[in-house]
């Protein structure tokens, strides 16, 4: 079975920049996540899917955020524009559904890097 | 509210010796817990996971926790550590939507 895919894996902008990554889930997980995880610390949850409508945000900056999963499938996540403070690793996990009983699976995660 | 706090930034241990790493939860309400580990530049692997029944939870690579509650602690063990269990672990609490309150992680670091 196939595991999460994210792409790029690095990124490098210079702030007032935009960006965007994107996510694979595992075939067939309808609930999928995005977390963003700072050097030293552990991930925290930017937003939520289950399939294609938005289940938890309430911790994305949404005045330079935004994420979205048209088809239920694949997610993209973008900031714009970048600011220093966004330079994280940027996970993306999916799982069969929204219930803590099922296990998240991560991806590799995009490191971004804002100069 | 949830949160989880890990008490050891660091734990360093020599190879085939025992180690524990703390863990402690808050939550208002029915808690899930669960320890993940992430090796360099991966994503987040699940080790274990506590949702009801037996208090005492095994996991991947000779790994256990046991969850209690009078203490609100779930902390992960293992008898005999290797090298390559030298990585970064993150405890975490889940509610019933699924979403992960993580902690700040403990980077275990094994010593030949």
């Amino acid at each position: 079975e196939a595991g999460v895919a994210q792409s790029p894996r690095y990124k490098i902008i210079e702030k007032r920049q935009s960006v965007a990554f994107w996510c694979n889930p595992i075939s067939g997980h309808a609930t999928l996540y995005w977390y963003q995880q700072i050097l030293g610390q552990g991930p925290k949850l930017l937003i939520q899917f289950q399939n294609n409508g938005v289940v938890d945000d309430s911790q994305l900056p949404k005045d330079r955020f935004s994420a979205e999963r048209l088809k239920g499938v694949d997610s993209t996540l973008k900031i714009q524009p970048a600011k220093l403070e966004d330079s994280a690793v940027y996970l993306c996990a999916s799982s069969l559904s929204g219930t803590s009983g099922h296990e998240q699976y991560f991806g590799p995660g995009t490191r971004l890097t804002v100069t | 509210a949830q949160s989880v706090t890990q008490l050891d930034s660091q734990v360093p241990v020599f190879e085939e010796a025992p180690v524990e790493l703390r863990c402690n939860y808050s939550s208002s309400v029915s808690v899930y817990l669960f320890w993940y580990v992430q090796y360099p530049n991966q994503g987040l692997q699940l080790l274990l996971k506590y949702l009801s029944g037996s208090t005492l939870v095994k996991g991947i690579n000779g790994f256990e926790a046991e969850f209690n509650k009078s203490q609100t602690s779930f902390h992960l063990r293992k008898p005999s550590v290797h090298i390559s269990d030298t990585a970064e672990y993150f405890c975490a609490v889940g509610g019933n939507t699924g979403k992960l309150i993580f902690g700040q992680g403990t980077t275990l670091q094994v010593k030949p």
